[in-house]
């Protein structure tokens, strides 16, 4: 079955600077990759997504990439804020399940 | 207002004592899904259900079980809880009827059992 790996486990960054946030798949078959965000004591929420026919997806200061071959995908933000202060799950999908990495706690200092 | 709604919120049981945990969606959502969630291991998912009465395994399944007898509903059955089920459990809707779209998660259920 699937297997996301998603490093760092933790990131601490100045406020202004980027943050990248990396993860890899197992299932060549796996085609959809979201990413969620969630804050402390709140529930998950997706925050960007990307399918395996697009390489890179932009929504303001958050991007994300996906290189099919190696099989992984990329978070990236961009001008970093305290609100951006949460822990980000990166997840696979080939259709039936959605498997999730073991997430990223992300310390934006200001 | 869309949502998923979950109940209950917090949960303290004791070993082998059944329970469900209860999730309904209002969004006409066909693809509904459980997951646990524990420190360093992220969200695993349980059990899902792409239509009424199509359930399956997730990746950690033992010891739960679910029923999807309407759309809205997906409950989260316990038959024998034990301590290594204590965990922060999450329920989540999606349109379609595979899991390639946005996921909408409940409030979550924090589960005690002792």
């Amino acid at each position: 079955g699937e297997n996301v790996e998603q490093h760092p486990s933790t990131l601490s960054v100045q406020e202004g600077d980027s943050a990248v946030i990396k993860c890899t798949y197992s299932d060549s078959a796996s085609n959809y990759f979201p990413w969620y965000k969630q804050e402390l004591g709140k529930r998950p929420q997706l925050i960007i997504d990307i399918r395996s026919n697009v390489g890179e997806k932009k929504d303001q200061r958050i991007a994300v990439t996906l290189n099919k071959t190696a099989k992984h995908f990329s978070l990236h933000i961009t001008e970093t804020q305290p609100e951006d202060s949460a822990v980000y799950f990166c997840a696979a999908s080939g259709g039936n399940k959605l498997v999730f990495g073991a997430g990223t706690i992300l310390r934006v200092k200001s | 207002e869309a949502q998923v709604t979950q109940n209950p919120r917090y949960l303290i049981t004791v070993t082998g004592k059944k329970l469900t945990v209860t999730c309904s969606q209002n969004m006409n959502h066909e693809y509904m899904s459980w997951y646990r969630q524990d420190p360093g291991l992220g969200l695993r998912q349980i059990y899902y259900s792409m239509n009424v009465e199509v359930t399956d395994k997730g990746d950690v399944p033992e010891g739960y079980k679910v029923s999807r007898k309407e759309k809205r509903n997906f409950p989260l059955i316990l038959e024998s809880p034990s301590p290594n089920q204590t965990s922060l459990y999450f329920c989540a809707s999606a349109p379609g009827t595979n899991s390639n779209t946005e996921a909408f998660f409940g409030q979550g259920t924090r589960l005690t059992v002792v």
